[in-house]
Formats: C-alpha cells, structure tokens, sequence
C-alpha cells in the first residue's frame, strides 16, 4: 500500500472548518484513499474514503486532486469533540474481508474555544 | 453501524501471568479480524491477522508463541497475551470488516 505524509498536529478554532492535508504522491489506480481518527484511549472510528471523485458524508467531506497525489478532509464545523489524530490510509480493497491497515503518525486536531 | 466489542477495557495483571482480550463483532460475521497493538504517543502497529478456523498470521517480529490468537467462531477472536512483563502493557485494539474496518474501544493493559 502507498504511503503517506500527513502534518504532525494542526490547531482549529471550533465553528471552523477543519482542512487536514494528506500527501499520498505514489498511489496507485486500484488504491483508495481511507481516513480515520483515534479520540485518545479509544479504538478507531471510520470516516470517509475516496477513489478519485469528491465524497461527503454526515462527518465529513473528502477532496482528492485530480492526479489523486494529495487529498483533503473537511470537517465542516468542527466541535471540541472533533479533537482526535487523523489518520490518512492509501490502501487496496481486498476481497475476503483482508482489510489490515497500515497506520501512520497521523494529524493531532485540537479544537479550541 | 457493525458494532466490534472488545472485553475487557482495561486490564492491569501481574508479571508473569496470562491475559486473554476478546474480541467480538456484534451484528455481523466476521472471517477476518487484525489485533494491533499501540504503544504511548505512537501509532498502531499490526500484531496479526485472525482467521476463523484456522491459524493466525504474524506480522515480523511478533512472537506467536507469547501472543496467542484463537479465532474459533464467526463473531470471536481472542488475544492471549502469555507470560506478560511490563513491556507488553500497551493499548491493543481489535478490528473487523471489509472496506470499511470497524474498530473495538481497545483494551489497556498494564503489568506490574
């Protein structure tokens, strides 16, 4: 699977929009991009995933260039709540329900008064 | 959504002893299911895959004999953490599910 670099932390006014980058410059056609975050002392919580077309849900929003090296996740209105690593994954869909994730550092969010 | 429920939430046991996590998926089956294991401030690192009915596989570096995987059902897998020192308390977190991994609340684990 592709690597990618994410910024280290990032601060967020609450009521802002949150934008995390992701840098994902050797993805592949068949990879997609995936991306969760990790409240402290909690497992895992899926948000969003992508292959090359805008997508948006309840949570948030993702933007993929168009040479799908580096993407975007918009947390429209962020709230104290929102406060959590970011982790951007590039990965395969397997069959099988083979679905091992490469994590990496993440983006530390902190959401502020 | 699919549910994935680990037991227990925080365990805190002594040097020496055996731990066993479980791991369960609430209102799906599950053939597949990853144990990963985090240490303070770091990121999830994967122990292994557990496939039910048959044998887990490691990735390198983790010991099958002191982290013993059982996958013996659809909705279970359990992590034995055998022989436990201090340096094995860590986060471990199950996960299950295909395109869209779903996630236990993990389990603490501290030896003393």
């Amino acid at each position: 699977d592709a690597k990618t670099t994410q910024p280290t932390s990032m601060d967020c006014a609450e009521g802002r929009a949150a934008n995390l980058p992701c840098n994902h410059s050797t993805i592949s056609g068949n990879e997609y991009v995936y991306w969760y975050r990790q409240i402290h002392s909690q497992g895992p919580q899926y948000i969003i995933h992508g292959l090359k077309n805008n997508e948006t849900n309840e949570m948030a929003s993702l933007i993929i260039t168009e040479d799908r090296k580096s993407s975007t996740l918009i947390l429209p209105h962020a709230t104290l709540r929102d406060t959590a690593v970011y982790y951007c994954i590039v990965r395969k869909i397997l069959t099988g329900g083979g679905n091992k994730l490469t994590f990496g550092t993440g983006t530390q969010l902190k959401v502020e008064l | 959504g699919a549910v994935v429920s680990q037991h227990p939430s925080w365990v805190i046991c002594k040097s020496g002893t055996s731990v066993k996590i479980e791991c369960r998926s609430l209102d799906f089956q599950a053939t597949t299911m990853f144990w990963y294991r985090q240490f303070p401030k770091q990121s999830l690192m994967l122990m292994a895959t557990s496939n039910e009915g048959s044998k887990a596989t490691y990735e390198q570096g983790v010991e099958k004999d002191k982290f013993l995987i059982n996958h013996a059902s659809l909705t279970l897998s359990t992590l034995t953490v055998t022989s436990a020192h201090p340096e094995d308390s860590s986060f471990y977190i199950c996960s299950a599910r295909g395109a869209e991994a779903f996630f236990g609340q993990g389990t603490r684990l501290t030896v003393v």
